[in-house]
């Protein structure tokens, strides 16, 4: 069984600039979730979507924004990029939708905003 | 609002001593706990999690973690260390309600001497 995967592994930007991030949940899985590991900083949620709605959001400005497609997969849209954002940004997945349930991490992408 | 506090943010034992990272949450409510590893260059991976029912929980790898309401913590441990087990440790928390996001906590670097 094919894991969560990500794409691109890494990604440069500058300051500015707009970058969009991809995740592929495990199959059957519907939930998608999307995290920022800045360096010193640990996980941040930053957001939930579930059968295509967002279902929860973390305390971030309105520039990161995502979705996600009717397959399940989602992207992860960050706009006018700035240089705090340089981060290993994390999307996993769950089966279901319930706070107990496991999540399953992809590898990352790691996004420098120059 | 639910928050995980992880004392030490980096932890040295020696090969085959005891491992011991602490975790403290504040939640209104029983929650949902959750220990995870991180390996270098890699995503998160699930080693045990608390739902409900026995509080001495068994995870992979031979890790354990026992929930104790009273002293709202769930410290994992481990009776030998291997050189292994050398990651990034993060203690989550998330409530029962279908929307309930995870919150991790910062997270705890373990070294292991040979």
């Amino acid at each position: 069984e094919a894991g969560v995967t990500q794409s691109p592994t890494h990604l440069i930007k500058t300051r500015g600039q707009q970058a969009t991030l991809r995740c592929s949940p495990i199959s059957g899985h519907t939930s998608v979730y999307w995290y920022q590991q800045a360096l010193g900083l640990g996980l941040q949620f930053l957001l939930w979507y579930d059968e295509g709605e967002e279902r929860n959001r973390g305390n971030f400005p309105p520039r990161f924004s995502g979705r996600q497609f009717p397959n399940y997969s989602s992207e992860l849209n960050v706009n006018a990029l700035e240089l705090e954002d340089s981060a290993l940004y994390l999307c996993a997945s769950s089966l279901f939708l319930a706070g107990g349930d496991t999540q399953y991490f992809g590898p990352g992408t790691r996004l420098t905003v120059l | 609002a639910q928050s995980v506090t992880q004392l030490g943010s980096h932890v040295s034992v020696s090969e085959g001593a005891l491992v011991l990272l602490r975790c403290n949450y504040s939640s209104s409510v029983p929650p949902y706990l959750f220990w995870y590893v991180q390996y270098p260059n890699q995503g998160l991976q699930l080693l045990l999690k608390y739902t409900t029912g026995a509080t001495l929980v068994k995870g992979i790898n031979g890790f354990e973690a026992e929930f104790k309401k009273s002293e709202t913590s769930f410290h994992l441990t481990k009776p030998s260390a291997h050189m292994s087990d050398a990651a990034e440790y993060f203690c989550a928390v998330s409530g029962k309600t279908s929307y309930d996001k995870v919150i991790f906590g910062p997270g705890t670097s373990l070294s292991v001497i040979p």
